[in-house]
This record gives C-alpha cells, sequence and structure tokens, in this order.
C-alpha cells in the first residue's frame, strides 16, 4: 500500500512553453501533498504545500503564478511549470500525506529539461 | 528557521560493515523523523521512522535511535550489502499534514 504515483518521469520541452506533472495517491486519499525540487547532487527543496480543496501555500522564493498547484481531489495534485525556461530544468517530486499512517510518501519524480 | 543538519556527507564502508548517519535538528516541535533512501532519478523511499514518543526503532538491519533532549536522530545500518549503496536523508516535521525538513543527504557506498 502507499503509493504515489507521478507523471511523466521525463519531460522535455521547449523554452516558453507549459509542462503538467500529475501526482496521484492509489490508495490512500491525501488532504496534504507537497511539491519538492531537487537539483543535482543537492537535497530536497520544497516548493509548496497542496491542501484539497484550498490554494496552495509556497516557500519563500517561489513563484506562486510560474509554478501553478491544483489539488482538486483527496488523491490528485498537479504542478505547473508556466513559460519553462532552461533554469527550471530539475528534478521535480511530489509527495503525499497519508491519514491512515500519518507517514508521507514519495512519488518517483519527473526529471525536466526545458531546450 | 527549521534547519537540520547531517552527517557525514559521503559514507565508504566494506560490505558486511556498519553504517551510522547522524542528523540534528533545530524546531524543538518536530516530533516525527523519518528516513528516506533515494537511488539515481527516482523518488526517496522511506525506510524507517520514529516518533518522539520513543527512543529507538528496529526493522531487520535498520535501526533508528531519537534523544529528544539532544535534538540528535541516527540511522543504523547493519550487514551492509552493495545494494544498500544510494543517498540517504533524514528529515524532520511537526507530524501529519506539517512539511517535511530535509537534511542535507549522506552518499552510502557499500564496496564489495
Amino acid at each position: 500500500g502507499a503509493v504515489v504515483s507521478q507523471h511523466p518521469s521525463r519531460v522535455i520541452c521547449k523554452s516558453g512553453t507549459s509542462v503538467k506533472i500529475e501526482c496521484r495517491s492509489l490508495d490512500f486519499q491525501a488532504t496534504t501533498m507537497f511539491w519538492y525540487r531537487q537539483f543535482p547532487k543537492q537535497s530536497l527543496m520544497l516548493m509548496a504545500t497542496s491542501n484539497e480543496g484550498s490554494k496552495a501555500t509556497y516557500e519563500q522564493g517561489v513563484e506562486k503564478d510560474k509554478f501553478l498547484i491544483n489539488h482538486a481531489s483527496l488523491t490528485l495534485s498537479t504542478l505547473t511549470v508556466t513559460s519553462a525556461h532552461p533554469e527550471d530544468s530539475s528534478f521535480y517530486i511530489c509527495s503525499a500525506d497519508s491519514a491512515t499512517n500519518e507517514k508521507l510518501f514519495f512519488g518517483s519524480g519527473t526529471q525536466l529539461s526545458v531546450l | 528557521g527549521e534547519n537540520v543538519e547531517q552527517h557525514p556527507s559521503t559514507l565508504s564502508v566494506q560490505e558486511g560493515d556498519s553504517a551510522v548517519i547522524k542528523c540534528t535538528y533545530s524546531d524543538s516541535a518536530s516530533n516525527y523523523f523519518p528516513w528516506y533512501k533515494q537511488e539515481l532519478g527516482k523518488g526517496p523511499q522511506l525506510i524507517i521512522d520514529i516518533r518522539s514518543n520513543v527512543g529507538e526503532k528496529k526493522d531487520q538491519r535498520i535501526a533508528v535511535t531519537l534523544n529528544k533532549t539532544a535534538k540528535h536522530f541516527s540511522l543504523h545500518i547493519t550487514e551492509t550489502q552493495p545494494e544498500d549503496s544510494a543517498v540517504y536523508f533524514c528529515a524532520a516535521s511537526r507530524g501529519y499534514g506539517n512539511k517535511l525538513v530535509f537534511g542535507a543527504g549522506t552518499i552510502l557506498r557499500v564496496k564489495s
């Protein structure tokens, strides 16, 4: 149990386009989901906290208009990188908080490359 | 703000030896301390966690200890195997619904 599915696993896009990443909790409901960003050989940096049915809370320095987060249901959160630029290239990882056992589980990550 | 420090940054051990990774946290309200293993190109995998109401927890070759007074917690891996090679992250949070703050990570290499 406690599987978090994240898609796509890898995406290459042109500069200026938008990219949507999906995060689903497959066998549990997640009131809260988190989005992280990870650069090579670095730790995970929290971008935003997403609560079902309400606006996301963004960490300092993260542009909310650039990284749009939607958490429309208890099993799905999406991150849209709008007008992507090469500096947005990174590994994006979602996580979901399971109320059943109060543990945080991660998706498999999405490697975004912006050309 | 909350800060989690992790040491060492890299750790090389011989197969069969033990490995210990240590973390300290700054937020005294933290009560949940998970450890994650991350392989290249993949998301972090929860391997063990501990809550503030216990001092030690063990799961086969993996154990975690917590010293709330000193704000320290450690991961112990015994009888290491080559497949244990990965990046390990400690983290701390105030519990369910709250964000995790991660340590910088430890690259563990198990030499056969």
